[in-house]
Protein backbone atom coordinates (compact mmCIF):
# COMPACT_ATOMS: atom_id res chain seq x y z
CA UNK A 1 0.00 0.00 0.00
CA UNK A 2 0.82 3.98 -0.27
CA UNK A 3 2.81 4.99 2.41
CA UNK A 4 2.13 7.97 4.54
CA UNK A 5 4.71 9.54 6.87
CA UNK A 6 3.62 11.82 9.69
CA UNK A 7 6.45 13.53 11.57
CA UNK A 8 7.04 14.05 14.62
CA UNK A 9 5.65 11.27 16.16
CA UNK A 10 5.60 12.73 19.67
CA UNK A 11 5.86 16.35 20.70
CA UNK A 12 6.05 17.84 24.10
CA UNK A 13 5.14 21.99 23.78
CA UNK A 14 4.41 24.33 26.47
CA UNK A 15 1.26 26.60 27.03
CA UNK A 16 1.24 29.14 24.57
CA UNK A 17 3.10 27.98 22.01
CA UNK A 18 2.59 26.76 18.65
CA UNK A 19 3.45 23.35 17.58
CA UNK A 20 3.98 22.29 13.60
CA UNK A 21 2.67 18.31 12.65
CA UNK A 22 4.02 17.48 8.89
CA UNK A 23 2.05 14.97 6.72
CA UNK A 24 4.25 13.25 3.41
CA UNK A 25 2.85 11.27 1.09
CA UNK A 26 6.33 9.25 0.03
CA UNK A 27 4.89 7.50 -3.14
CA UNK A 28 2.25 8.92 -4.56
CA UNK A 29 0.79 12.22 -5.24
CA UNK A 30 -2.14 13.21 -2.61
CA UNK A 31 -4.94 15.01 -4.39
CA UNK A 32 -6.70 15.46 -0.92
CA UNK A 33 -5.42 14.81 2.78
CA UNK A 34 -7.21 14.74 5.90
CA UNK A 35 -6.87 15.36 9.31
CA UNK A 36 -8.10 13.33 12.48
CA UNK A 37 -8.14 13.88 16.08
CA UNK A 38 -8.32 10.99 18.64
CA UNK A 39 -9.17 10.65 22.14
CA UNK A 40 -8.05 7.68 24.09
CA UNK A 41 -10.64 4.64 23.47
CA UNK A 42 -12.30 6.68 21.04
CA UNK A 43 -12.91 6.51 17.11
CA UNK A 44 -10.92 9.10 15.08
CA UNK A 45 -12.93 12.63 14.41
CA UNK A 46 -12.26 14.78 11.54
CA UNK A 47 -11.16 18.17 12.31
CA UNK A 48 -10.47 19.35 8.44
CA UNK A 49 -10.15 17.90 4.92
CA UNK A 50 -7.53 19.68 2.45
CA UNK A 51 -7.22 19.94 -1.47
CA UNK A 52 -3.48 20.55 -2.47
CA UNK A 53 -3.81 24.32 -3.49
CA UNK A 54 -6.95 25.46 -1.77
CA UNK A 55 -8.36 26.00 1.44
CA UNK A 56 -8.80 23.64 3.64
CA UNK A 57 -12.10 22.92 4.74
CA UNK A 58 -13.18 22.68 8.69
CA UNK A 59 -15.77 20.34 10.47
CA UNK A 60 -18.33 22.30 12.66
CA UNK A 61 -16.68 23.32 16.03
CA UNK A 62 -13.35 23.13 14.84
CA UNK A 63 -11.59 26.24 15.64
CA UNK A 64 -9.67 27.45 11.90
CA UNK A 65 -7.90 29.82 13.79
CA UNK A 66 -6.44 27.71 16.28
CA UNK A 67 -5.68 24.78 13.67
CA UNK A 68 -4.10 26.06 11.11
CA UNK A 69 -3.57 23.95 8.10
CA UNK A 70 -1.56 24.31 4.76
CA UNK A 71 -1.16 21.69 1.78
CA UNK A 72 0.84 23.35 -0.27
CA UNK A 73 1.83 20.69 -2.64
CA UNK A 74 0.51 17.38 -3.75
CA UNK A 75 2.74 15.12 -0.74
CA UNK A 76 3.17 17.04 1.84
CA UNK A 77 0.37 18.65 4.13
CA UNK A 78 0.95 20.83 7.62
CA UNK A 79 -1.06 21.08 10.90
CA UNK A 80 -0.07 23.71 13.42
CA UNK A 81 -1.46 23.96 16.65
CA UNK A 82 -1.36 27.47 17.55
CA UNK A 83 -1.28 29.04 21.03
CA UNK A 84 -1.47 25.54 22.49
CA UNK A 85 -3.25 25.00 25.81
CA UNK A 86 -3.40 21.79 27.37
CA UNK A 87 -6.74 20.71 26.50
CA UNK A 88 -4.97 20.17 22.95
CA UNK A 89 -3.06 17.19 24.26
CA UNK A 90 -4.47 14.60 22.43
CA UNK A 91 -3.26 11.79 19.35
CA UNK A 92 -3.38 13.33 15.95
CA UNK A 93 -3.35 11.65 12.64
CA UNK A 94 -3.13 12.18 9.02
CA UNK A 95 -4.46 10.45 6.03
CA UNK A 96 -3.64 10.90 2.53
CA UNK A 97 -5.52 10.12 -0.53
CA UNK A 98 -5.14 9.97 -4.22
CA UNK A 99 -8.52 10.93 -4.98
CA UNK A 100 -12.06 11.26 -2.89
CA UNK A 101 -13.08 7.68 -4.62
CA UNK A 102 -9.59 6.24 -3.05
CA UNK A 103 -8.81 4.85 -0.52
CA UNK A 104 -7.24 6.61 2.29
CA UNK A 105 -3.92 5.96 3.64
CA UNK A 106 -2.78 7.28 7.31
CA UNK A 107 0.33 8.32 9.13
CA UNK A 108 1.90 6.81 12.25
CA UNK A 109 0.04 9.97 14.56
CA UNK A 110 1.58 12.47 16.65
CA UNK A 111 1.04 12.78 20.25
CA UNK A 112 1.25 16.06 21.37
CA UNK A 113 1.26 16.69 25.10
CA UNK A 114 1.12 20.72 26.14
CA UNK A 115 2.22 21.54 29.62
CA UNK B 1 -24.45 13.51 10.97
CA UNK B 2 -23.82 9.77 9.64
CA UNK B 3 -23.02 7.39 12.21
CA UNK B 4 -21.94 4.06 11.47
CA UNK B 5 -22.73 1.18 14.17
CA UNK B 6 -19.85 -1.09 14.22
CA UNK B 7 -20.43 -4.16 16.74
CA UNK B 8 -18.97 -5.89 19.08
CA UNK B 9 -17.41 -3.05 21.03
CA UNK B 10 -14.79 -5.92 22.17
CA UNK B 11 -14.12 -9.58 21.76
CA UNK B 12 -12.49 -11.67 24.60
CA UNK B 13 -10.70 -14.80 22.45
CA UNK B 14 -8.80 -17.64 22.20
CA UNK B 15 -5.96 -17.87 20.34
CA UNK B 16 -6.76 -19.96 17.05
CA UNK B 17 -10.80 -18.93 17.32
CA UNK B 18 -12.11 -17.20 13.93
CA UNK B 19 -13.19 -13.74 14.35
CA UNK B 20 -16.51 -11.53 13.20
CA UNK B 21 -17.09 -7.86 13.18
CA UNK B 22 -20.20 -5.82 11.44
CA UNK B 23 -20.57 -2.15 10.47
CA UNK B 24 -24.10 -1.21 9.70
CA UNK B 25 -25.54 2.44 8.30
CA UNK B 26 -29.16 3.39 8.19
CA UNK B 27 -27.35 5.34 4.79
CA UNK B 28 -26.27 4.14 1.35
CA UNK B 29 -22.30 3.97 1.43
CA UNK B 30 -20.76 3.28 -2.07
CA UNK B 31 -16.84 2.38 -0.42
CA UNK B 32 -16.43 0.33 2.89
CA UNK B 33 -12.57 0.36 4.53
CA UNK B 34 -11.89 -2.00 7.09
CA UNK B 35 -8.65 -0.81 9.17
CA UNK B 36 -6.50 -1.89 11.94
CA UNK B 37 -4.98 0.16 14.96
CA UNK B 38 -2.01 -0.70 17.02
CA UNK B 39 -1.50 1.30 20.22
CA UNK B 40 0.33 4.36 19.48
CA UNK B 41 -0.03 3.85 15.76
CA UNK B 42 -1.86 5.20 12.65
CA UNK B 43 -4.41 2.76 11.42
CA UNK B 44 -3.38 0.70 8.59
CA UNK B 45 -5.80 -0.67 5.61
CA UNK B 46 -6.83 -4.12 5.60
CA UNK B 47 -9.32 -4.45 2.79
CA UNK B 48 -11.20 -1.87 0.80
CA UNK B 49 -14.52 -2.70 -0.89
CA UNK B 50 -15.88 -0.87 -4.06
CA UNK B 51 -18.73 -2.54 -5.21
CA UNK B 52 -22.00 -3.87 -3.67
CA UNK B 53 -22.28 -7.47 -2.35
CA UNK B 54 -18.02 -8.00 -3.17
CA UNK B 55 -16.51 -10.58 -1.17
CA UNK B 56 -12.69 -10.03 -0.75
CA UNK B 57 -9.83 -11.61 1.10
CA UNK B 58 -6.47 -10.42 2.33
CA UNK B 59 -4.61 -13.46 4.12
CA UNK B 60 -6.25 -14.75 7.20
CA UNK B 61 -9.23 -11.71 6.79
CA UNK B 62 -12.16 -11.59 4.79
CA UNK B 63 -14.50 -8.52 4.65
CA UNK B 64 -17.69 -8.35 2.22
CA UNK B 65 -19.60 -5.23 0.72
CA UNK B 66 -23.35 -5.44 1.83
CA UNK B 67 -25.86 -6.30 -1.18
CA UNK B 68 -27.64 -3.12 0.36
CA UNK B 69 -24.72 -0.89 1.07
CA UNK B 70 -25.76 -0.55 4.13
CA UNK B 71 -23.42 -3.15 6.23
CA UNK B 72 -20.17 -5.10 5.70
CA UNK B 73 -18.67 -7.41 7.77
CA UNK B 74 -14.88 -8.25 8.78
CA UNK B 75 -13.84 -12.02 9.18
CA UNK B 76 -10.46 -13.10 10.74
CA UNK B 77 -10.29 -16.54 10.66
CA UNK B 78 -7.41 -18.04 12.88
CA UNK B 79 -6.79 -15.58 15.04
CA UNK B 80 -2.86 -15.40 16.26
CA UNK B 81 -1.93 -13.15 19.03
CA UNK B 82 -0.75 -10.27 16.24
CA UNK B 83 -4.45 -9.70 15.61
CA UNK B 84 -4.62 -8.05 19.05
CA UNK B 85 -5.59 -4.52 18.55
CA UNK B 86 -8.39 -1.97 17.60
CA UNK B 87 -10.44 -2.49 14.26
CA UNK B 88 -12.28 0.42 12.79
CA UNK B 89 -14.33 0.22 9.48
CA UNK B 90 -15.50 3.24 7.40
CA UNK B 91 -17.86 4.20 4.48
CA UNK B 92 -17.96 6.54 2.46
CA UNK B 93 -20.60 8.19 -0.09
CA UNK B 94 -19.00 8.60 -3.50
CA UNK B 95 -16.77 11.76 -3.03
CA UNK B 96 -17.80 12.23 0.76
CA UNK B 97 -15.56 12.19 3.66
CA UNK B 98 -15.01 8.87 5.21
CA UNK B 99 -17.66 8.12 8.46
CA UNK B 100 -15.61 5.64 10.84
CA UNK B 101 -17.51 3.17 13.07
CA UNK B 102 -16.72 3.42 16.80
CA UNK B 103 -14.27 -0.01 16.41
CA UNK B 104 -14.25 -3.53 17.76
CA UNK B 105 -11.53 -3.70 20.23
CA UNK B 106 -9.93 -7.34 19.93
CA UNK B 107 -8.35 -9.11 22.72
CA UNK B 108 -6.94 -12.62 22.18
CA UNK B 109 -5.94 -15.16 25.28
CA UNK B 110 -2.95 -17.14 24.28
Amino acid sequence: GAVVSQHPSRVICKSGTSVKIECRSLDFQATTMFWYRQFPKKSLMLMATSNEGSKATYEQGVEKDKFLINHASLTLSTLTVTSAHPEDSSFYICSASTGPRREAFFGQGTRLTVV
Amino acid sequence: GQQLNQSPQSMFIQEGEDVSMNCTSSSIFNTWLWYKQDPGEGPVLLIALYKAGELTSNGRLTAQFGITRKDSFLNISASIPSDVGIYFCAGRQGAQKLVFGQGTRLTINP
